[in-house]
């Protein structure tokens, strides 16, 4: 079993509509989640962190619930320049090291 | 946010040949950086972590006499790509942690497309 799980998509969503994404985690001593986004070729970049009472961002709100051990992001009133790579990633509390899900690749459709 | 440069950001050598990527925080410290590939459609995967003057910790299946890693400042790490092969052709990104208090962000490098022909 991976350490962390996404769903690949591709995700088609048109424009202005509400999208959500799961990741599940298999390390129960996990203590830090982030959703980071890569673009095409680019590195990735910080979205947002996750917190235990889940957080919100503008259009982006993440949630994280520990008994089940996953992740989600939700992003509201979407645009065509959220279309990327939406990566869930995971570190263990103590240890800087990340790890990275594969990925969800999110397109937004005029 | 802070910055982290990578260079260069492509590069193809032939087969044999050697190549050097460097790893800087521009404008904070890092005691520590990471190695990360990234081979097409694929999650980035972590190869090593540079701890600044001391030897770099690699990720099983990493053969650290082919990847070798110096940090020998707070702002520069370097990875260097020995003998490489067309195999090694890859996405190669960077990170470093900056810390703040108890938390800590992880920034990433623009990172270093190579080619092996």
């Amino acid at each position: 079993r991976k350490e962390v799980e996404q769903d690949p998509g591709p995700f088609n969503v048109p424009e202005g509509a509400t999208v959500a994404f799961n990741c599940t985690y298999s390390n129960s001593a996990s203590q830090s989640f982030f959703w980071y986004r890569q673009d095409c070729r680019k590195e990735p970049k910080l979205l947002m962190s996750v917190y235990s009472s889940g957080n919100e961002d503008g259009r982006f709100t993440a949630q994280l619930n520990r008994a089940s051990q996953y992740i989600s992001l939700l992003i509201r009133d979407s645009k065509l320049s959220d279309s990327a790579t939406y990566l869930c990633v995971v570190g263990v509390f103590g240890n800087e090291k990340l790890t990275f899900g594969t990925g969800t690749r999110l397109t937004i459709i005029p | 946010g802070a910055v982290v440069s990578q260079h260069p950001s492509r590069v193809i050598c032939k087969s044999g040949t050697s190549v050097k990527i460097e790893c800087r925080s521009l404008d904070f410290q890092a005691t520590t950086m990471f190695w990360y590939r990234q081979f097409p459609k694929q999650s980035l995967m972590l190869m090593a972590t540079s701890n600044e003057g001391s030897k770099a910790t690699y990720e099983q299946g990493v053969e650290k006499d082919k990847f070798l890693i110096n940090h020998a400042s707070l702002t520069l790490s370097t990875l260097t790509v020995t003998s490489a092969h067309p195999e090694d052709s890859s996405f190669y990104i960077c990170s470093a942690i900056q810390i703040a208090g108890e938390s800590y962000e992880q920034y990433f490098g623009p990172g270093t497309r190579l080619t092996v022909t």
